[in-house]
């Protein structure tokens, strides 16, 4: 099936560090989410991207819908303990009711 | 509070004891899903329902069954369980198919010995 390639797989920063992740597809999506998840939890929404070249806030974070509608990236500003997790993007593919995900990346701050 | 509620939590079982996992949402989302999630293989989608008496197959669905009777409810079915289907379950929902964002359950790790 589909596949979204998700990079980096895991990250080491530094409190207060800014982050970048993203994703990329061989084909078209119409749509583009970002999720978290804690552990021992379920993924948690925190954007979501319905437009090409659509970019979106959501307190310290930021994710981009890219211009060719095959690949979003995700950035995190002044990182802090708390945002230690495992970040997967999603997308659906044009065409399909399918939403298919990247296999995550692991970000650890050190404090 | 929307939520979408999964149940149990946590669960042992042994090779061939059939069980169920329920889902249970209340936000009257037409969309729901389930999901497993494996260290490696991220997360992969095992039957989804795109409304009531409307399911179809995921990526993998070989040992699950799944059932729509109701809108909230969406519970997955492992008739004869074995142990490659140790892993974390996610049930989501999502208000249509179409370009909305899926809702996660907090998931049901399940062992299989």
């Amino acid at each position: 099936g589909q596949q979204l390639n998700q990079s980096p797989q895991s990250m080491f920063i530094q409190e207060g560090e800014d982050v970048s992740m993203n994703c990329t597809s061989s084909s078209i999506f119409n749509t583009w989410l970002w999720y978290k998840q804690d552990p021992g939890e379920g993924p948690v929404l925190l954007i979501a991207l319905y437009k090409a070249g659509e970019l979106t806030s959501n307190g310290r974070l930021t994710a981009q819908f890219g211009i060719t509608r095959k690949d979003s990236f995700l950035n995190i500003s002044a990182s802090i303990p708390s945002d230690v997790g495992i970040y997967f993007c999603a997308g659906q593919p044009g065409g399909s009711e399918k939403l298919v995900f990247g296999k995550g990346t692991k970000l650890t701050v050190n404090p | 509070e929307a939520q979408v509620t999964q149940n149990p939590r946590y669960l042992i079982t042994v090779t061939g004891k059939k069980l169920t996992v329920t889902c249970s949402q209340n936000m009257n989302h037409e969309y729901m899903s389930w999901y497993r999630q494996d260290p490696g293989l991220g997360l992969r989608q095992i039957y989804y329902s795109m409304n009531v008496e409307v399911t179809d197959k995921g990526d993998v669905p070989e040992g699950y069954k799944v059932s729509r009777k109701e809108k909230r409810n969406f519970p997955l079915i492992l008739e004869s369980p074995s142990p490659n289907q140790t892993s974390l379950y996610f049930c989501a929902s999502s208000l249509s198919a179409r370009g909305h964002e899926q809702y996660f359950g907090p998931g049901t790790r399940l062992t299989v010995t």
